[in-house]
């Protein structure tokens, strides 16, 4: 079964930049897995931010930027602020219309 | 404006049947598929499957649930014959482009609660 692996948490200061990643138990991901990127704040829907490895979604913000790092996809958010203080996951994909959700990172900005 | 309109929130007991629902507006509903992702209290979001309402195909869905689409009136559906309690959750549907492959739009989600 294939894990997509996230770090459970991650902390910023406010101003600062973050970079959260997104790898796989097995293999290396790349632009192939098409990764996507969403933000959820408690109580509310997830928000898409980013696809296809490094595509801003619709009014989202470029302090949001995607990419690939080595193995991994990534996700940096420069200029960290209160309000990005949310869980982030990662999404790739497997083939046949199939993708599987990371385990997502908790952010803290403090 | 393009949206998912999810059915409101559900309280049954164990074993009793469940169907919610997920209405697309705003857009051609055949034109993109519909995902479902499950979130259980306090955990992270868990792809559950996909359909593509175009003809209703739906390949490998998760676990005792049954996916649906009705195109004439752009809804599809998550059903149950039989609910267990961890079939508690939140289910999100949402809109996933079949060129990138990446859920662009969501529903608000309906919290489904079992217990006896």
């Amino acid at each position: 079964q294939t894990v997509v692996t996230q770090e459970p948490s991650f902390s910023v200061s406010p101003g600062g930049t973050v970079t959260l990643t997104c790898g796989l138990s097995s293999g290396s991901v790349s632009t192939r897995h098409y990764p996507s990127w969403y933000q959820q704040t408690p109580g509310q829907a997830p928000r898409t931010l980013i696809y296809s490895t490094d595509s801003r979604s619709s009014g989202v913000p470029d302090r949001f930027s995607g990419s690939i790092l080595g193995n991994k996809a990534a996700l940096t958010i420069t200029g960290a602020q209160a309000d990005d203080e949310s869980d982030y996951y990662c999404v790739l994909y497997l083939g046949s219309g199939s993708v599987v959700f990371g385990g997502g990172t908790k952010l803290t900005v403090l | 404006e393009v949206q998912l309109v999810q059915s409101g929130a559900e309280v049954k007991k164990p074993g009793e049947s469940l169907r919610i629902s997920c209405k697309g507006t705003g857009y051609s509903f055949t034109s993109y598929w519909i995902s479902w992702v499950r979130q259980t209290p306090g955990k992270g979001l868990e792809w559950m499957g996909r359909i593509d309402p175009s003809d209703s195909y739906s390949p490998s869905f998760q676990g005792h649930v049954t996916i649906s689409a009705d195109k004439s009136i752009s809804t599809a559906y998550l059903q149950w014959s039989s609910l267990q309690a961890s079939d508690s959750a939140t289910y999100y549907c949402a809109r996933q482009t079949y060129n990138y492959y990446y859920l662009d739009v969501w529903g608000k989600g309906t919290t489904v609660t079992v217990s006896s």
